[in-house]
C-alpha cells in the first residue's frame, strides 16, 4: 500500500540550531501539504504545494521557516533558527487533486521535533 | 477564514456503547467534511467523509451527519470497541482562496473494556 514517507521520525535539537524534515508523497499526488500539530491540538496548515509551486504559505513563519518542492515530487521543510515554541509534530500529507481536495488526504507518520 | 470547533475534548464510554462527537464550522462555503482518526505516534487517517450535498453517510459502525443550515456535523460510532480508542479530528474544506483542510482541536475517545 502506498504511503507518505517522512524522515526523521524524531529530532531533538537545541534552540538556534537548524533542522530539516523530508517528505516523499504518494506517487502521482500533485498536491503536498505540511501541517504542524502541537500536542493536544489539531493539525494547522503551514504550506501547500501544487506540483512545484506554493499555493498557500500564509501561515508559514517565513522569518525562520522555508519549504521547497523543487521537482514537484519530494519536499523539504526547514527551520532556522529553531525556537522552543517550534516543538511539535510536523506532518506531511498529499492528495491527488490539483487545486482542490477530490478525496482522501493521506498523512505520513510525522516528524516529532523537540527543541531544548 | 474557516474556523472549526469540536466537542467534547475527551470522551469516555463503555465498550458496546455509542459515542458522538460534534463539530461546528463558520464558513458557509465549506463543502467537504472529513473525519480523521489518529492513533498514538501515527499520522491522522481518514475514517469517513461527507460532502455538502449529502445529509448523512454510514459505513458499518460509523456514521456522519451534516446540517448545513446550522453549520454543524457529527460523528457517530456505535457498538464501540477498545480499538476505537484514539484521537478523532473533524475538518472542513472550503474551495475558495484557501484550498486546504481546517481541523478541529480533536476528541480523545477512550473505550473502557
Amino acid at each position: 500500500e502506498a504511503e507518505v514517507a517522512q524522515s526523521p521520525r524524531y529530532k531533538i535539537t537545541e534552540k538556534s540550531q537548524a533542522v530539516a524534515f523530508w517528505c516523499d508523497p504518494i506517487s502521482g499526488h500533485a498536491t503536498l501539504y505540511w501541517y504542524r500539530q502541537i500536542l493536544g491540538q489539531g493539525p494547522e496548515l503551514l504550506v501547500q504545494f501544487q506540483d512545484e509551486s506554493v499555493v498557500d504559505d500564509s501561515q508559514l513563519p517565513k522569518d525562520r521557516f522555508s519549504a521547497e518542492r523543487l521537482k514537484g515530487v519530494d519536499s523539504t521543510l526547514k527551520i532556522q533558527p529553531a525556537e522552543l515554541g517550534d516543538s511539535a509534530m510536523y506532518l506531511c500529507a498529499s492528495s491527488l487533486g490539483p487545486q482542490e481536495i477530490t478525496g482522501e488526504l493521506f498523512f505520513g507518520e510525522g516528524s516529532r521535533l523537540t527543541v531544548l | 477564514g474557516e474556523n472549526v470547533e469540536q466537542h467534547p475534548s475527551t470522551l469516555s464510554v463503555q465498550e458496546g456503547d455509542s459515542a458522538v462527537i460534534k463539530c461546528t464550522y463558520s464558513d458557509s462555503a465549506s463543502n467537504y467534511f472529513p473525519w480523521y482518526k489518529q492513533e498514538l505516534g501515527k499520522g491522522p487517517q481518514l475514517i469517513i467523509d461527507i460532502r455538502s450535498n449529502v445529509g448523512e453517510k454510514k459505513d458499518q459502525r460509523i456514521a456522519v451527519t451534516l446540517n448545513k443550515t446550522a453549520k454543524h456535523f457529527s460523528l457517530h460510532i456505535t457498538e464501540t470497541q477498545p480499538e476505537d480508542s484514539a484521537v478523532y479530528f473533524c475538518a472542513a474544506f472550503t474551495g475558495g482562496g484557501r484550498r486546504a483542510l481546517t481541523f478541529g482541536s480533536g476528541t480523545r475517545l477512550q473505550v473502557q473494556p
